[in-house]
């Protein structure tokens, strides 16, 4: 399957704890969205990426929150000092750069106890 | 004001009736436009773009957009109990990043 593929699906992290939330695009994608969805709400746009290049980052928190799309390997969302607040569905969607175009992946859920 | 705007529903069709829902956004530099469905838990799933204005048909989807009046719809034609699912709709604008709406929640009822 050459999906977009996320992982870990679920996450449970403690207050204060780190959460690395990983995305591979799919083949031939080289770019990759970031976005969280709370309860009965909609998607929230976190960031844009390329390799090695942050191209918009205008969603993401200005605290706690980091992307990386490294040029080797996938693309990481970090999350740090969690707190309950954080928990919610994280996508990663990914394309070919042609068109807006999204294909998403399954989603990692964060719970923070 | 959202930049898109959604009737979040709950919205009931019964089985084989034509399902209608709406999208407003408010930029008016938008130049794509699509329709994604998610089914709980699950990840959205794309089944609808249109660029121009107009109605755009696939199967027993159609989308229309009206620029002028910053509206974008999606009907189903005969439908499923298959296609109870959240409905989302996304626009792209300068910043080449879609903007979702908070989805509407269709109940197709046997």
């Amino acid at each position: 399957n050459a999906g977009v593929m996320q992982n870990p699906r679920h996450l449970v992290r403690r207050r204060g704890q780190e959460a690395r939330l990983r995305c591979s695009p799919m083949k031939g994608h080289s770019h990759v969205y970031w976005y969280r969805q709370l309860p009965e709400e909609g998607l929230k746009f976190m960031v844009y990426l390329q390799k090695e290049n942050i191209i918009d980052e205008s969603g993401m928190p200005k605290e706690r929150f980091s992307a990386e799309f490294p040029k080797e390997g996938p693309s990481i969302l970090r999350i740090q000092q969690v707190v309950r607040g954080d928990s919610a569905a994280y996508f990663c969607a990914s394309s070919d750069g042609t068109g807006e175009k999204l294909l998403f992946g399954s989603g990692t859920q964060l719970s923070v106890l | 004001q959202k930049e898109v705007e959604q009737n979040s529903g709950p919205l009931s069709v019964p089985e084989g009736a034509i399902a209608s829902l709406n999208c407003t956004y408010s930029d008016r530099g938008s130049q794509s436009f699509f329709w994604y469905r998610q089914y709980s838990g699950k990840s959205p799933e794309l089944i609808m773009f249109i660029y121009s204005n107009g109605d755009k048909e696939d199967g027993r989807f159609t989308a229309q957009l009206n620029k002028a009046s910053q509206y974008v719809s999606l009907l189903i034609r005969d439908s499923q109990p298959s296609d109870s699912a959240t409905y989302l709709c996304a626009v792209a604008g300068s910043a080449r990043q879609l903007t979702f709406g908070s989805g509407t929640q269709l109940t197709v009822l046997p």
